[in-house]
């Protein structure tokens, strides 16, 4: 199973909504990853995670939380979000970190809309 | 942040025809990794190059690591209809803050 799993695959959400995305991976993986991808540009990197703590938070806006259950879980808890928000965002996954940027899984990635 | 130049931006092709696109940095880099997005999926990494100079193909696709480490060139041969998507460049150096550094994108239309 070389897999990453997002869900919802897509997601419309007030700005007063409170939601959450999440990711899941079975392949053994330790470090998983968060970026937020707006359309025609390369991914952001936003949260790294390694062994289920947070190793890099790219100074993304508290309105964005992360949030790792276990080491095949990622979630994104988003509250009070603004229509900019609006994007494509990915999980991915790889074996460990550091370097494990270079050799990540990606998941399908959930296509959020903010109204 | 810091980005790559990746050339073209955007290439319009006959079905057939071979492309080539490439990324260049002022960076040095020691990991060169070249990405496919297509529309609504997340990207697939096709071809990782570890060592300057270094060659790698995968089936139609070749990617070449420049001898100064601040370039790399992706070649797609005999296009065909479902190559048709975004192809990202990232470099990896961990004195960069051990991030990733991405290119732009080259959008890739194949006329059938």
């Amino acid at each position: 199973d070389t897999e990453v799993t997002q869900t919802p695959k897509h997601l419309v959400m007030g700005m007063t909504n409170k939601k959450s995305l999440k990711c899941e991976q079975h392949m053994g993986h330790r470090a998983m990853y968060w970026y937020k991808q707006k359309a025609k540009k390369p991914p952001e990197l936003m949260f790294v995670y390694s062994y289920e703590k947070l190793s890099i938070n790219e100074s993304v806006p508290s309105r964005f939380s992360p949030e790792c259950p276990n080491s095949s879980l990622l979630n994104l808890h988003l509250h009070a979000l603004q229509p900019e928000d609006s994007a494509l965002y990915l999980c991915a996954s790889s074996q460990d970190f550091p370097r494990g940027e270079t050799e990540a899984f990606f998941g399908q990635g959930t296509r959020l809309t903010v109204v | 942040g810091q980005q790559l130049n990746q050339s073209p931006q955007s290439m319009f092709i006959q079905e057939g025809e071979d492309v080539s696109m490439n990324c260049t940095s002022s960076s040095i880099f020691n990991t060169w990794l070249w990405y496919k997005q297509d529309p609504g999926e997340g990207p697939v990494l096709l071809i990782a190059l570890y060592k300057a100079g270094e060659l790698t193909s995968n089936g139609r696709l070749t990617a070449q690591f420049g001898i100064t480490r601040k370039d790399s060139f992706l070649n797609i041969s005999a296009s065909i209809p479902s190559d048709v998507g975004i192809y990202f460049c990232a470099g990896y150096n961990a004195g960069n803050n051990r991030k990733l550094i991405w290119g732009l994108g080259t959008s890739l239309a194949v006329n059938p």
